[in-house]
């Protein structure tokens, strides 16, 4: 079946440091590809998403491109801030119609001054 | 426009008893989704919805867990009898119908089983 997975965390990362989560997926065909946040006591947000190869999701200074070659749907931001922490979720829909979400693990991230 | 409502926030019971949780999606939302989110882990779809019929639900336990969407809107979903392994946080999700829509996500119950 699908599956996604990311790099465990915690990631800790200084204020204005690079951010880069790998995230890895198995599925069948062309899924859509997301990440989404959950800040600190709120629900899941989507945070960006890419729906084929190639295509680069971004949102709020975060990026993520679909890779197909590699199965991968990285994140990245140049420079983040303190307000960046969080725990962040790589997911995955499959090719059909439907849109039953496929999570990864969650990574967390926290940002120090 | 308003978000996707659950409740309660937080619950706390003990094992072998029963429990219910309530979403109410965002208005004109056809498809409505139970996850679960156990403590460290990426949420787990237990249950799919569309208007009132059941699209998925291989995920769900069905000795112990059930769940309804009478009238396609407001869901319910019901541990009974509950188990340790149940504490979790559960997750009401909804988005329109059809295609790769975004699903917007409520702000969880947290479950604690003693």
């Amino acid at each position: 079946g699908d599956s996604v997975t990311q790099m465990e965390g915690p990631v800790t990362l200084s204020e204005e440091a690079f951010l880069t989560i790998n995230c890895t997926y198995t599925a069948t065909g062309y899924p859509s590809l997301f990440w989404y946040v959950q800040y600190p006591g709120e629900g899941l947000q989507l945070l960006l998403k890419a729906t084929k190869a190639d295509d680069k999701g971004s949102n709020k200074g975060f990026e993520a491109t679909y890779r197909k070659e590699t199965t991968s749907f990285h994140l990245e931001k140049g420079s983040v801030q303190v307000s960046d922490s969080a725990v962040y979720f790589c997911a995955l829909t499959p090719n059909n119609a439907g849109n039953m979400l496929t999570f990864g693990g969650g990574t967390r991230l926290m940002v120090k001054p | 426009e308003a978000g996707v409502a659950q409740s309660p926030r937080y619950k706390i019971i003990e094992k072998r008893q029963s429990v219910a949780f309530w979403c109410n999606p965002i208005s004109g939302h056809a498809t409505l989704y139970w996850y679960q989110q156990i403590l460290g882990q990426g949420p787990k779809l237990l249950i799919q919805f569309q208007n009132n019929g059941v699209v998925d639900d291989s995920q769900l336990p069905k000795d112990r867990f059930s769940a309804e969407r009478l009238k396609g809107v407001d869901s319910t979903l019901k541990i009974q009898p509950a188990k340790l392994e149940d504490s979790a946080v559960y997750l009401c999700a909804s988005s329109l119908l059809g295609g790769r829509n975004e699903q917007f996500f409520g702000p969880g119950t947290r479950l604690t089983v003693l």
